[in-house]
């Protein structure tokens, strides 16, 4: 089984929706993150998470909110969403500061 | 704002080329400078980091060469293969602090057979 695993795996909403990406991990990290991937832009940092009462944010966070609801799952919501929110979404784990592991990704379209 | 500038955004070699992917970041106090693969519908995954005391890291037909006055760093792929095609980002990395990741804007490889 996947260490990280990500639900769903794609998704076609519209706009206006709320809609929630889910991660699960597997491998005991207090640290988590979300990102999201455009093409010629990168992997860019939504919000991170060190620790279950630690939430921040990253450096996009506007329009997207999180819950880390245990060690092991950290929740990404677009809580009303807009086309230019259409993008692959990938959760990270780590342990330590020296290595990340991402989940398979979530492809959202928003129409 | 801190940014990683990576070049070029594609990249096409043939089999057995050495394709050399280039980043360069601004802020000195960046200490750690991973290199993640990714193949298409799959997640990143961590292929090769250097710290900054250092100028040159082997890893198989993985090498990271880093010039810390010009503040840049690159990837050479020795004797690429068609499995090697993937896109690459790399990343600079405070190593204290919030630890966060600033990525690259990725190149896209392609390895001809």
């Amino acid at each position: 089984d996947a260490d990280v695993t990500q639900t769903p795996r794609n998704r076609i909403t519209k706009t206006g929706k709320r809609i929630m990406l889910e991660c699960s991990q597997t491998k005991g990290h207090d640290r988590m993150y979300w990102y999201r991937q455009d093409p010629g832009l990168g992997l860019r940092l939504i919000y991170y998470s060190f620790d279950v009462k630690d939430i921040n944010k990253g450096e996009i966070s506007d329009g997207y909110s999180v819950s880390r609801q245990a060690q092991a799952k950290f929740s990404l919501s677009l809580e009303s969403a807009i086309p230019n929110q259409t993008a692959l979404y990938f959760c990270a784990t780590s342990h330590r500061w020296d290595e990340q592991f991402f989940g398979p990704g979530t492809r959202l379209t928003v129409l | 704002q801190q940014q990683v500038k990576q070049s070029p955004q594609s990249l096409i070699v043939q089999k057995g080329g050495i394709p050399i992917i280039n980043c360069a970041y601004e802020n000195t106090a960046f200490d750690y400078f991973p290199w993640y693969q990714q193949f298409p519908g799959k997640g990143p995954a961590l292929l090769i980091a250097i710290r900054p005391d250092v100028s040159e890291k082997k890893e198989g037909r993985f090498t990271i060469s880093f010039n810390k006055s010009a503040k840049q760093f690159s990837l050479h792929i020795m004797d690429s293969q068609p499995g090697d095609s993937a896109t690459y980002f790399c990343a600079a990395v405070r190593a204290s602090g919030t630890y966060k990741y600033i990525f690259g804007t990725g190149t896209r490889l392609k390895v001809l057979a």
